[in-house]
């Protein structure tokens, strides 16, 4: 498996800031995905974070509120923008494709635990 | 769309019980995968199994053991001789094969172990 590393594990942020949190990977990876997990819920797909180009986004999410980068095959950042009390949420990247092998076998960060006052 | 449904929102039972989660899925492909996960109370979560559609075959890793069956849409986990280590939120989930194999989580089944 990978070892995956997010930044920061958790913070506390006031409204109407911006915070950018980091997902770094030991090993090349072929698809990165942010996740979003709201207080005693299930994880919701924001989007996909592609190589090179723009993210795919779900329906619900998009680029203004979420913007993504996706540099290279072991890093990727999920900038939570103008937040609001309802984006305190656990927020997590998740890898697939390690090495360019292992398909469909997603694995998970620590995860970001962001409060907003 | 897909869909994951576990109906169970919360299982308590007592340790060395044996316990079983249930998963239930809606697809349209003909073939997927499922997963299973598990979130302690630390957060993080820890992957457990995948299976794909193909592959109808029961699982056994230690207590945990995996019962897919294609012709009911489950996929469920059963823990035997539970402990209290055990104690999490487990999450099913199912993807597709093709495409960007996003997860579709189910809500989730918090399962606590009283000692």
């Amino acid at each position: 498996s990978a070892v995956i590393s997010q930044k920061p594990s958790r913070d506390i942020c006031q409204r109407g800031t911006s915070l950018t949190i980091q997902c770094q990977v030991d090993s090349q990876v072929t698809m990165m995905f942010w996740y979003r997990q709201q207080p005693g819920q299930s994880l919701t797909l924001i989007a996909t974070a592609n190589q090179g180009s723009e993210a795919t986004y779900e329906s619900g999410f998009v680029i203004d509120k979420f913007p993504i980068s996706r540099p290279n095959l072991t890093f990727s950042t999920l900038t939570v923008s103008n937040m609001s009390p309802e984006d305190s949420s656990i927020y997590l990247c998740s890898v697939e494709g390690l090495n360019g092998v292992e398909w469909n076998e997603q694995f998970f960060g620590p995860g970001t635990r962001l409060t907003v006052l | 769309a897909q869909k994951v449904t576990q109906a169970q929102t919360e299982i308590s039972v007592v340790e060395k019980e044996d316990v079983t989660l249930d998963c239930v899925y809606e697809t349209r492909d003909t073939t997927y995968y499922l997963f299973w996960y598990k979130q302690p109370p630390s957060g993080e979560l820890v992957f457990l199994i995948r299976r794909n559609s193909f592959d109808e075959q029961n699982e056994i890793s230690g207590r945990y053991s995996w019962n897919f069956q294609k012709s009911t849409s489950s996929f469920n986990f059963t823990i035997t001789a539970s402990q209290v280590v055990d104690s999490a939120v487990y999450f099913c989930a199912l993807s597709e094969v093709q495409g960007a194999q996003k997860l579709v989580f189910g809500q989730g089944t918090r399962l606590t172990i009283n000692p």
